[in-house]
């Protein structure tokens, strides 16, 4: 199956900064990659869909102005949590599809102070 | 709005014993997956489940497929400690790789 790097595997931001996740498909062409949230002790929810080369779509309640989705590569999407604070401290996790099913990253441990 | 429940959410389970994890969901869907994860990490796959009746076995787990029930279950058999993690079905929003997660269930299994 594809690999998936993601970058960093954890950050600790101050409150009010902005911080980039990087999610890189090592082995495939990703069109199409997606973002997921996972606060502790729950589920994961789909944020987005990133679309190389045109905008993301996001999923209803999720604000695109603070979660900043860029695809510019077939092997590149990267998250931009802006202005962020304590409740955006979370497990982010992309994923890629391959031929049957969509391939996880290990996931990026946002805490916001 | 597709929705995906597990139950239970919780089991505690002594070694060596049986029991089953069940994923319903809400929608006409012909794949669905199940994960592990264990703590502070990210997905392990489990089993890819993509038409009605379809059965795998790894292990001490087995999961099938029920398309007209829209039921997976997640079977495990003698369980072992090491099995101990949270188990998430996903089912594929109508073939776009784009996955609505169950609730997940939480196992523990007792030495």
């Amino acid at each position: 199956g594809a690999v998936v790097s993601q970058h960093p595997s954890w950050v600790i931001c101050k409150s009010g900064t902005s911080v980039k996740i990087e999610c890189r498909s090592l082995d495939f062409q990703a069109t199409t990659m997606f973002w997921y949230r996972q606060f502790p002790k729950q589920s994961l929810m789909l944020m987005a869909t990133s679309n190389e080369g045109s905008k993301a779509t996001y999923e209803q309640g999720v604000e695109k102005d603070k979660f900043l989705i860029n695809h510019a590569s077939l092997t590149l999407s990267t998250l931009t949590v802006t202005s962020a604070h304590p409740e955006d401290s979370s497990f982010y996790i992309c994923s890629v599809s391959g031929n049957t099913e969509a391939f996880f990253g290990q996931g990026t441990r946002l805490t916001v102070v | 709005e597709l929705k995906v429940e597990q139950n239970p959410l919780f089991l505690s389970m002594q070694e060596g014993k049986n029991y089953t994890i069940y994923c319903n969901y809400s929608t006409t869907s012909d794949r669905l997956y199940w994960y592990r994860q264990d703590p502070g990490k990210s997905l392990e796959s489990l089993f890819v489940l993509l038409s009605n009746g379809a059965v795998k076995q790894e292990g001490r787990l087995m999961a099938s497929l029920d398309t007209k029930a829209r039921l997976s279950t997640l079977h495990i058999t003698a369980a072992v400690h090491d099995l101990s993690a949270t188990y998430f079905c996903a089912v594929d929003i109508k073939g776009t790789y784009k996955y609505i997660f169950g609730t997940g269930t939480r196992l523990k299994v007792l030495a």
